[in-house]
């Protein structure tokens, strides 16, 4: 079946240091995967998105995001936190025809 | 500027009453799709929809119906809320259909059934 781990529920980091939200997934075929971001009381915007090529992918906001098929793993990662980055973050894997989403990584930034 | 709306933001209301959240975009995207979030928990796709006159229902069972009779607007209509409908529930657009592309989400509706 389908679906995708974000094992890490809450996160805290200070502002400045390096992030790592991590995403593992199920998928029988080529995944076509994507991570979004949420503010309290918003929607979903799109940090950045993989289909196929390089397996390391640059999005929006400073993010990157590593594919690893060996490991069903598409971890988000960020060189230097900063505190607007405090939000809700999901993982999602495109299949035929839905998107199938994490449960998602809250990330609070301390000062 | 191409966005998605939904209205009402938040809505507080007793059981039984009839709803519709309403959902709209400018996006010029046949696919449309609803969510819904619990707090903490992954999105549930309720209802899609491929182009007017289409819509299907989604993974997780849902008492709501949806229409789409024009490519913009994809309404979801509760007839008679119950306290378990009490969800935010989120609208998203698409370019291309299912999990193959990109969705763009609307801002949510924050429903609350007493």
């Amino acid at each position: 079946a389908q679906s995708v781990t974000q094992p890490d529920i809450h996160i805290t980091v200070s502002e400045g240091a390096s992030l790592e939200l991590r995403c593992n997934y199920s998928y029988g075929a080529t995944p076509y995967l994507f991570w979004y971001v949420q503010s309290p009381g918003q929607g979903l915007q799109l940090l950045l998105k993989y289909f196929s090529g390089d397996t390391l992918v640059q999005g929006i906001k400073g993010f990157e995001a590593e594919f690893k098929r060996s490991q069903s793993s598409f971890n988000l990662r960020k060189p230097s936190v900063h505190w607007s980055d405090a939000a809700e973050y999901f993982c999602a894997v495109g299949g035929y025809n839905k998107l199938i989403f994490g449960a998602g990584t809250r990330l609070a930034v301390h000062p | 500027e191409a966005d998605i709306y939904q209205t009402p933001r938040y809505l507080v209301i007793g059981t039984g009453k009839k709803i519709t959240l309403e959902c709209s975009q400018t996006m010029g995207h046949d696919k449309m799709y609803w969510y819904q979030q619990d707090p903490g928990m992954e999105l549930h796709l309720i209802h899609y929809s491929y182009g007017v006159n289409s819509t299907e229902k989604g993974d997780l069972s849902s008492e709501s119906t949806v229409s789409r009779i024009r490519t913009e607007h994809f309404p979801l209509t509760l007839e008679s809320a119950r306290p378990s409908h009490t969800s935010q529930y989120l609208c998203a657009s698409s370019a291309i259909a299912g999990g193959r592309g990109e969705q763009f989400f609307g801002p949510g509706t924050r429903l609350t059934v007493l």
